[in-house]
């Protein structure tokens, strides 16, 4: 069992759409992370909250929206989505520190019709 | 720059037989290096890492990795592979930003044990 949960664990929707992925960590870390992941690929790092502050963004496109409420909770919100955002979204979260490993979420894996 | 190279896209072990996974890295400073297996349809796991030391490093499931600073490698290995071992598995290096615990990872090796 994972201690990192993400809802929902599959999502498909149309490119016109608005839809949120969700994780959850009580592990009271206190940084959290996005990934995308595409098949048989390392994971891309999206965006990184430490203390529920957006410290990193990879030059995402704003059609991804990260959220962070608090220090356990973390959403993604989509909107108008391409074929090629098609991928596994993982969440992650750790300690912050360069020396703690982070703890991954077992994803969800989202489809663009 | 900092960067990490697994230069095996997949391993093929006998089950019963020792396995090694192969990682190389080029860090600035000192590494802190992971090493994290994901099987199908599920998230990464953490199986070990390497901060300072003793270079033989054991994690989860009866794997260890060796950490070689002359050779820069952090090969994972295990005495005896299992069926249930065949995953995919990631090396990763700490790119050292500070308070953030970003990660550079490897591309990737496919782990496969046959019976």
């Amino acid at each position: 069992d994972t201690e990192v949960t993400q809802t929902p664990k599959h999502l498909v929707m149309g490119m016109t759409n608005k839809k949120s992925l969700k994780c959850e960590q009580h592990m009271g870390h206190r940084a959290m992370y996005w990934y995308k992941q595409k098949a048989k690929k390392p994971p891309e790092l999206m965006f990184v909250y430490s203390y529920e502050k957006l410290s990193i963004n990879e030059s995402v496109p704003s059609r991804f929206s990260p959220e962070c409420p608090n220090s356990s909770l973390l959403n993604l919100h989509l909107h108008a989505l391409q074929p090629e955002d098609s991928a596994l979204y993982l969440c992650a979260s750790s300690q912050g520190t360069d020396y703690q490993p982070q703890h991954f979420g077992d994803g969800t894996r989202l489809s663009i019709l | 720059a900092q960067s990490v190279a697994q230069p095996e896209d997949q391993v093929n072990v006998a089950e019963g037989n020792p396995l090694t996974v192969k990682c190389t890295y080029s860090v600035s400073g000192n590494p802190y290096l992971f090493w994290y297996v994901q099987y199908p349809n599920r998230g990464l796991q953490f199986l070990l890492k390497y901060i300072t030391g003793d270079n033989l490093v054991k994690g989860s499931y009866g794997f260890e990795a060796e950490f070689n600073k002359s050779q820069t490698s952090f090969h994972l290995k295990k005495p005896s592979a299992l069926v249930s071992d065949s995953a995919l598995y990631f090396c990763a290096v700490s790119k050292g930003s500070g308070n953030t615990g970003k990660l550079i990872f490897g591309q990737g090796t496919t782990l496969q044990v046959k019976p």
